[in-house]
């Protein structure tokens, strides 16, 4: 089964930074890859799709990158309502494994 | 707007069956599929697998001896059965819209202890 290898597993930025997460993948997954966003208590919820698509609604502030093993996540201009854990997910064939997270905090 | 709402019991035993059914409104579950996710408290999400309307089912090999998933289209409805569970199958259940996992469910906790 392919891995999906997220990094950093927490990082602290102040309002206003831009904050970088990646995933990567054990094996090629062409753009078969979605980034989610779960704060305490909730479920998650889906930002971006086919590694680069925002979901409607979501903040033009999220952008995603990357094709076959290696993706980004960036949220720009971070604001203190973006604290949350984000997961990445490949959704190419099953198992529709997930990436295991990335706290994002502020300073 | 669709909507997807978990429910079951709250605990089961160890060595027993833990079993969900996710009821969707808003939408016909004939034309996804539907997938089960569950989340340990302080864990990551760990798919558990999907489900489609047909029957065609898929599972996480991790789980596949234990589990299975079914769905109901006369009650607009997917279940979850998952064998001999352990305090390890302690966890947020959840279930979602797949592929894209757009639509979720709120979570339905559920503990395993005697």
């Amino acid at each position: 089964d392919i891995q999906m290898t997220q990094s950093p597993s927490s990082l602290s930025a102040s309002v206003g930074d831009t904050v970088t997460i990646t995933c990567r993948a054990s094996q090629g997954i062409s753009n078969y890859l979605a980034w989610f966003q779960q704060k305490p208590g909730k479920a998650p919820r889906l930002l971006i799709y086919a590694a680069s698509t925002l979901q409607s609604g979501v903040p033009s502030r999220f952008s995603g990158s990357g094709s076959g093993t290696d993706f980004t996540l960036t949220i720009s201009n971070l604001q203190p309502e973006d604290v949350a854990t984000y997961s990445c997910q490949k959704y190419n064939s099953a198992p529709h494994t997930f990436g295991r997270g990335t706290k994002v905090e502020i300073k | 707007q669709v909507q997807l709402q978990e429910s079951g019991p709250g605990l089961v035993k160890p060595s027993e069956t833990l079993s969900l059914t996710c009821t969707v409104s808003g939408d016909s579950i004939s034309s996804y599929f539907w997938s089960w996710i569950r989340q340990p408290a302080g864990k990551g999400l760990e798919w558990i697998g999907r489900v489609l309307a047909g029957g065609t089912t898929n599972y996480n090999p991790s789980l596949k001896s234990r589990v299975s998933m079914s769905v109901d289209t006369s009650k607009n409805q997917i279940s979850l059965s998952l064998r001999s569970v352990t305090s390890a199958d302690t966890a947020v259940y959840y279930c979602a819209r797949a592929p894209l996992a757009d639509i979720w469910g709120q979570g339905t906790l559920v503990a395993v202890s005697s």
